[in-house]
């Protein structure tokens, strides 16, 4: 198996453009999540998925932030407008489990807002 | 509100000796916990899982023990090895059990 996959693996914008990040998450994994990771922060859930169904998005930032799930196999997150202070690591995980259980991760986006 | 803290950002150890990393929680009862590795430039890789039931739980040279009073768990590496260098991650589960909450990691260096 593959992994988790993500693309892009970097991203460099200028603040004010929209950015999307995808994931591919293991086949046969019923829950998908969405992490950012910032020194400050740590690693913050953003939103997850259980069978293509967002379950809880209480940790996406603000509106600027949405995440899509159209089919098992690939989910989108997307800012619109992008500002510097989204600059981070976004990773995509996915559990084959009861969610939460054993997260499998992705090697993550570094996103750089300028 | 909830908060998880992992006792130190960094934490030097000679090799061969047993590194001890701490997590703390306050306002939180996880049905479970979850430790991680993760690497300069990767995602975090699972290692361990121990329910609120379970005392301790051993994988190879890893240790895990969980007390839900003192709302702790400690996490053991023995006979630390330089490849252990990383930096290690608790996570605890959400209310419902369906998502986690990480705590900001703690930097292992093991020296030869």
């Amino acid at each position: 198996d593959a992994g988790v996959i993500q693309s892009p693996r970097h991203e460099v914008t200028e603040m004010g453009q929209e950015v999307t990040l995808r994931c591919k998450p293991i086949s046969g994994h019923d829950y998908l999540f969405w992490y950012r990771q910032t020194m400050m922060r740590g690693l913050e859930l953003l939103i997850y998925f259980n069978n293509n169904v967002p379950i809880d998005d209480s940790g996406m930032p603000e509106d600027r932030f949405s995440a899509k799930m159209p089919n098992a196999s690939f989910s989108t997150l997307k800012i619109q407008p992008s500002e510097p202070r989204d600059s981070a690591v976004y990773f995509c995980a996915s559990s084959p489990l009861r969610g939460g259980e054993t997260q499998y991760f992705g090697p993550g986006t570094r996103l750089l807002v300028l | 509100s909830q908060k998880i803290e992992q006792n130190s950002e960094a934490l030097n150890i000679q090799e061969g000796k047993t590194a001890t990393l701490t997590c703390n929680y306050t306002n939180y009862s996880p049905a479970y916990l979850q430790w991680y590795r993760q690497d300069p430039g990767r995602g975090p890789v699972f290692l361990l899982l121990i329910r609120e039931n379970e005392k301790e739980k051993r994988k190879e040279r890893l240790k895990v023990t969980f007390d839900t009073t003192l709302k702790q768990s400690l996490f053991h590496i023995t006979a630390s090895q330089p490849a252990d260098s990383a930096t290690y991650l608790c996570a605890l589960s959400n209310q419902a059990g369906t998502a986690l909450i990480f705590g900001k990691g703690t930097t292992l260096s093991v020296s030869s």
